[in-house]
């Protein structure tokens, strides 16, 4: 089985600037969470998505959005992005049960 | 609430040397415990799991037992290699409650050297 995508891989992006970012889960999981990591901050919960619906939602302003199609990809957006954006931003997608998590190789975004 | 708390890094041994990396949690009510390793430029992989007290994760030569008297999940390796250098991260899950929402430490940094 294919594991989780990310795309893009590498993103460099303005200040002020929006961006999106995609995943593409495991074959028949319908849950995807995503996280972001920072070597200040660790690793952090944004949200999860199940059959199309938020399911739960991490401590993040409004600036971070996101949504899930009937195929189970998703897709996060950050708008008027700030320096702190830059990050590992990592997608992980869970079948069955929904607890073992299986995570994408993630997107590495810069902000100047 | 839902908390990981491990030991601090970094960790740096031979190859060959017994590892330990510790790891405590404290959950409302019955968590899923995981260990995932995360490889420089990658992300992460789920290591190994345990779903209830006492049971025991293992996979590639690590161990983790989950104790529910202690509320722990220590990781364990007899012999590491130089390819076990990464970051491990122990986590937990709740289930039932937040579904979907992993619970991660802080990470430790092993290096093993030859």
């Amino acid at each position: 089985k294919a594991g989780v995508t990310q795309t893009p891989r590498y993103l460099i992006k303005t200040r002020g600037q929006q961006v999106t970012l995609s995943c593409s889960p495991i074959s028949g999981h319908r849950s995807v969470s995503w996280y972001q990591q920072t070597p200040g901050q660790g690793l952090q919960f944004l949200f999860e998505y199940f059959s199309e619906t938020q399911r739960n939602k991490g401590n993040f302003p409004g600036r971070f959005s996101g949504r899930q199609f009937s195929n189970s990809r998703s897709e996060m957006n950050v708008s008027t992005l700030e320096l702190g954006d830059s990050a590992l931003y990592l997608c992980a997608s869970a079948g069955g049960s929904g607890y073992e998590q299986y995570f994408g190789p993630g997107t590495r975004l810069t902000v100047t | 609430g839902n908390s990981v708390t491990q030991m601090e890094g970094p960790v740096t041994l031979s190859e060959e040397a017994f590892l330990t990396i510790n790891c405590t949690y404290t959950a409302t009510g019955y968590p899923s415990l995981f260990w995932y390793v995360q490889y420089p430029g990658e992300g992460l992989q789920l290591l190994l799991k345990a779903t209830k007290a006492d049971d025991k994760g293992s996979n590639k030569g690590f161990e983790a037992t989950y104790r529910k008297e202690t509320t722990s999940f220590h990781l364990e390796k007899g012999s590491v290699q130089v390819s076990d250098s990464a970051v491990y991260f122990c986590a937990l899950v709740q289930v039932g409650s937040t579904l979907g929402r992993l619970y991660f430490g802080r990470g430790t940094q092993l290096t093993v050297w030859p």
